[in-house]
């Protein structure tokens, strides 16, 4: 337990659903993350949210929509996706107070399948 | 642009003592960082360097030469159990974490 919960676990959908990933801290952070990871790929850094605000957009496709209502939850809002957007989302959280590192904590994934 | 090199994959046997290198070229730099990740799991920390030098967490150490841009993780007695993908991480911004694509270490008996 890391103190970042994601649902769901597992989702497969089709090329023309609407679905989203939901993303929760428990940590008392201010930032949180989502990274994209495919295989024999570098964990991608998709969107950055510090104090709620969009801080970085990482030239991600349109059809992956961020939202982060408030400081403990993120989502993931996932719509027309391509089979090639099949991969494991990882939601992170950090607390950007903490100058002496920047340890950020990983959720266990939602494992996405886009049919 | 920004990026990462660390070797793909490892291979070591059971307590002997294994270094996985990691260079990297980013527009800013606050800190080299390495995370686990088991199969099936979510990446964990492990170590962080700002500043040069060694840091030892346990059976665990990192190093940091900020001038070479480089760093490495040196795992000793290794354990079974420390097979699994090792990714460095670079801090670029106060907001911007970056990751390389990780090293796959397998340990043999």
């Amino acid at each position: 337990e890391t103190g970042v919960t994601q649902t769901p676990r597992h989702l497969v959908m089709g090329m023309t659903n609407k679905k989203s990933l939901k993303c929760e801290q428990h940590l008392g952070h201010n930032a949180m993350y989502w990274y994209k990871q495919s295989a024999k790929k570098p964990l991608e850094l998709m969107f950055v949210y510090s104090l709620e605000e969009r801080v970085e957009n990482n030239s991600v496709p349109s059809r992956f929509s961020p939202e982060c209502p408030n400081s403990s939850h993120l989502f993931l809002h996932l719509h027309t996706l391509q089979p090639e957007d099949s991969a494991l989302y990882l939601c992170a959280s950090s607390d950007n107070r903490d100058h002496s590192g920047n340890t950020i904590y990983f959720g266990e994934g939602s494992w996405l399948t886009v049919v | 642009g920004q990026s990462l090199e660390q070797p793909s994959e490892v291979t070591a046997v059971e307590g002997a003592i294994v270094q996985i290198n990691c260079t990297y070229q980013t527009s800013g730099f606050y800190g080299l960082s390495w995370y686990q990740q088991h199969d099936g799991g979510a990446p964990t920390f492990l170590s962080y360097n700002a500043l040069d030098g060694l840091e030892e967490t346990g059976r665990f150490s990192s190093f940091l030469s900020r001038s070479d841009s480089y760093g490495y993780l040196l795992l000793q007695e290794l354990q079974m159990k420390d097979s699994a993908s090792y990714f460095c991480a670079v801090k670029g911004s106060a907001s911007k974490i970056i990751f390389g694509s990780g090293t796959r270490l397998s340990i043999r008996p």
